[in-house]
Formats: C-alpha cells, structure tokens, sequence
C-alpha cells in the first residue's frame, strides 16, 4: 500500500539558518503531494502542494519539489524564522489507490523549533 | 469564514460514556473527514463521506459511527469509550477530487482523554 516516511524530529534550528525536512513516498499510481504545517493548539494548513512529476510548490518562501525518481519531495526554506516553528506534515493522494476519494496519507510529522 | 468548526475543543470522558464530536463545514464541499492523530502517529483516517448520505470507513474505524444527513455537518460517535481512543480529533473537508490535488480543510480539533 501507499506510505510517507519523513524525517524524525525535532529539528532545532537558529533563525535565519537553511531548513531541509526529507519525505519519501511509496505509490501505487501518480500522486498529487501535499506539505501541511501544524502550528501549537490547531488544525493543519496546506502550506503548498505539487499534482504531476517535476512540480515545484511554493508558498511563503517554501518550496519542494516533486521527484519522481527519487519518489522525493523534500520541503526546504533558505532563511526561517521563530514563526516557521510548527508541525510539518508530508501527505500523499493517489487515486489509483484511494478512488474519487480525495483520501490522504501522512507522514508521522516533523517538529521544527526555531530559536532567535 | 468560519471553514470547518468542530465542538467541542476539549473533553474529559469516563470509561464507557458515550459522546458526539461535532464537525460543520460552510463551504459547501462534498467530501469530509475524520482523523485521529496520536503522538508521534501522524494522522490516521476513522471515517470519510463523498457526499449526504454516503460514508465509509477509513483505516482506523473500529470503535467510532458517522453519519451525514447534510452536506455541512459529519458528527463521529463513539459509542463505549475506551482509553485506546484517547486522541486529537480533526475533521476535514474538501472539494470532489478531479485527478487527486484537492487540498483538504482542517477544523482546529477536538482534543479528547479517556479516563
């Protein structure tokens, strides 16, 4: 079946430092991918998203990319800041497994803390 | 825009008591969803509904009933509660899906111990 894996936390970072958070995937079809951020005491946000190989998604100065043969789409932010500190969700929709259901599967989630 | 609201925000039940998870959504999407997420798990799917009327069970739904008698609203039952079931609770929602890349909307979670 359909998996995320991504890279165990925390992350602890100063401000202003390169952020890179690993996800992989396993799929049945061609999956759309998703990048969700949890901040403390709320639901998740979409934070950007990539529907077909070789798509960059980008939002509020994060960016990744979706690797087809590397099954990859690693988040990455040149400079974060104190406010970036969250939950970081990878999450997949394949239909080919899921139907017209739209269903997701996440990865365990990724702490990041920020310092000043 | 209120987006998706789920009610309560905390919970304390006992053993064995019964309660509903309440979840509305004003944004007129068919689907909708109900996920637990337990420390370290990420989020595990209970139940989902492709529109009123319809539901289906999800990864993880033993313990918990939905039904959807309208597009807004998709309230989770849990009938005899269990320590097991002690967890946050988020409700989603989202579009019909057109090739898979329909983001899901989270309410803020309902978060729910079992003692």
């Amino acid at each position: 079946g359909n998996s995320v894996t991504q890279m165990e936390g925390p992350v602890t970072l100063s401000e202003e430092a390169f952020l890179t958070i690993n996800c992989t995937y396993t799929a049945t079809g061609y999956p759309s991918l998703f990048w969700y951020v949890q901040y403390p005491g709320e639901g998740l946000q979409l934070l950007l998203k990539a529907t077909k190989a070789d798509d960059k998604g980008s939002n509020k100065g994060f960016e990744a990319t979706y690797r087809k043969e590397t099954t990859s789409f690693h988040l990455e932010k040149g400079s974060v800041q104190v406010s970036d500190s969250a939950v970081y969700f990878c999450a997949l929709s394949d239909p080919l497994e899921g139907g017209a259901t739209n269903k997701l599967i996440f990865g365990t989630g990724t702490l990041l803390a920020v310092q000043p | 825009n209120a987006g998706v609201t789920q009610t309560p925000k905390f919970r304390i039940l006992k053993i064995g008591q019964s309660m509903t998870l309440q979840c509305t959504q004003d944004m007129n999407h068919n689907y909708m969803y109900w996920y637990r997420q337990d420390p370290g798990m990420g989020l595990k799917l209970i139940y989902y509904s492709v529109g009123a009327g319809i539901t289906d069970k999800g990864e993880v739904p033993n313990g918990y009933n939905v039904s959807r008698s309208t597009t807004e609203d998709f309230p989770l039952r849990l009938e005899l509660a269990a320590p097991s079931q002690t967890s946050v609770y988020f409700c989603a929602s989202s579009y019909p899906v057109t090739g898979g890349n329909q983001p899901q909307h989270f309410g803020d979670g309902t978060r729910l111990s079992i003692l």
